[in-house]
């Protein structure tokens, strides 16, 4: 069975400054997806970023970019020019990419990292 | 439309009522789930069903029981509850692109106190 570690409860940025977020995955698969969600205080899931383990070049959307590292299975979250409206917790998933012709597969999340941003 | 729309927003039932939550989306998804989700921990998966069909039920007991009427419709009827239910359901679904890629689009909750 697949398992997403994060590491960090919670940690804090000041606005405009630069935070990294941790997560590491256990798993046999060599074909998967890893994703980020954000959810603010509404709670709605929001997806933040998602990256192909079979692509080598590290996703970005914006100021949200990862370090993905196949090997150590590890993919961190950076989160540049922090804004307000970053604080949220964040999760970081793991999702099979076996999951076979229109099935669809589980995600697995991380124990979630408390974001707080200070103005 | 990509929204995943959720009904209702809060739900209060004691452990004997017969309640049902709604979630609805008009993206074309063929795929929809629900996950159970406690204060500051991450969501569980409960159930997901493919092409209206239940495909995973992640050992839910029998008073949670989900049924897909059409493509679009996913509901959760529940039952004789316990108060360590009470939490947030959310509700997704999901599309395959060409590339086999797979986003998730999630509502945004129903959250579910039983007394």
């Amino acid at each position: 069975a697949q398992t997403v570690t994060q590491s960090q409860p919670e940690m804090s940025v000041q606005e405009a400054e630069t935070v990294t977020l941790s997560c590491t995955y256990d798993t046999s698969e060599s074909d998967y997806y890893l994703f980020w969600y954000k959810q603010p205080p509404s709670r709605q899931m929001i997806l933040v970023i998602r990256q192909e383990a079979y692509k080598q070049q590290n996703a970005t959307e914006n100021r949200f970019s990862v370090n993905f590292q196949k090997a150590a299975k590890s993919f961190s979250l950076k989160i540049s020019d922090s804004q307000l409206g970053d604080a949220a917790m964040y999760f970081c998933a793991y999702r099979s990419a076996y999951a076979g012709g229109t099935s669809y597969g589980k995600l697995t999340f991380g124990q979630g990292t408390i974001l707080t941003v200070h103005p | 439309d990509t929204e995943v729309t959720q009904t209702p927003k809060h739900l209060v039932m004691g452990m004997t009522n017969k309640k049902s939550l709604k979630c609805e989306q008009h993206m074309g998804h063929r795929a929809m789930y629900w996950y159970k989700q406690k204060a500051k921990k991450p969501p569980e998966l409960m159930f997901v069903y493919s092409y209206e069909k239940l495909s995973i039920n992640e050992s839910v007991p029998s008073r949670f029981s989900p049924e897909c009427p059409n493509s679009s419709l996913l509901n959760l009827h529940l039952h004789a509850l316990q108060p360590e239910d009470s939490a947030l359901y959310l509700c997704a679904s999901s599309q395959k692109d060409r590339g086999s890629r797979e986003k998730l689009f999630f509502g945004s909750g129903t959250q579910l106190s039983v007394l």
